[in-house]
């Protein structure tokens, strides 16, 4: 079956641009993560989907970034006045919740962002 | 604040032997722990994980791992190491801070085997 999908693969910016990742979950997962992993890291938490609601966002760095899932499927990561440093893979998972938190995670492939 | 270690960047071992991916933790609370595997130019893949119950887990392609609570740790083993088990392995703890489901992910450990 189709897997986690996420567009673009690869998205190259200028400083201060704006740009949107989109995420795509599995059919049925209400539960949506995204992540940000630098080169030589380990995925790093930034914001948790619980239906359409941000059930956890505590790992967003700032104000520039934001996420939506406005239907409860597909996610969206929008990052204002992009800096160098946001360069980096960004992840997005699904999950089924059937009442348990601990479900294993699906991930996508991950947008390879690179700002100029 | 929760963490988890992995202490070595890459794990040499020849193929057919035992091999073992050392994950230690730190957090408040029960924790639920995931080893997660990446290939080169895919996206992360579940292996297994511990939720509560026997110490001993078992998950995808033979391989599995223990929860030690006294020390702490959640290493990654198989009995014998496949040529086509290199890859980058992530371990992840998952509990509850602050009233927010924090997951943190270790900094990965590359597996090299050795045909």
């Amino acid at each position: 079956g189709a897997g986690v999908s996420q567009t673009p693969s690869n998205k190259v910016t200028e400083k201060g641009k704006y740009v949107e990742l989109r995420c795509d979950p599995i059919s049925g997962h209400t539960a949506l993560y995204w992540y940000r992993q630098s080169l030589g890291q380990g995925p790093e938490f930034l914001i948790y989907f619980q239906g359409t609601g941000a059930a956890d966002d505590s790992g967003l760095p700032n104000d520039r970034f934001f996420a939506v899932r406005p239907e409860g499927s597909v996610s969206t990561l929008k990052i204002q006045r992009t800096e160098r440093g946001d360069s980096a893979v960004y992840l997005c998972a699904s999950s089924f919740y059937g009442g348990s938190s601990y479900n294993e995670q699906f991930f996508g492939p991950g947008t390879r962002l690179t700002v100029l | 604040a929760q963490s988890v270690a992995q202490p070595e960047d890459q794990v040499n071992v020849a193929e057919g032997n035992p091999l073992t991916v050392k994950c230690t933790y730190s957090v408040s609370g029960n924790p639920y722990l995931f080893w997660y595997v990446q290939y080169p130019n895919r996206g992360l893949q579940f292996l297994l994980k511990y939720i509560t119950g026997d110490n001993l887990v078992k998950g995808s392609y033979g391989f599995e791992a223990e929860f030690n609570k006294s020390q702490t740790s959640f290493h990654l083993k198989k009995p014998s190491a496949l040529v086509s088990d290199s890859a980058l392995y992530f371990c992840a703890v998952r509990a509850v801070v602050g009233g927010y489901q924090k997951v943190t992910f270790g900094t990965g450990t590359k597996l090299q085997v050795i045909p």
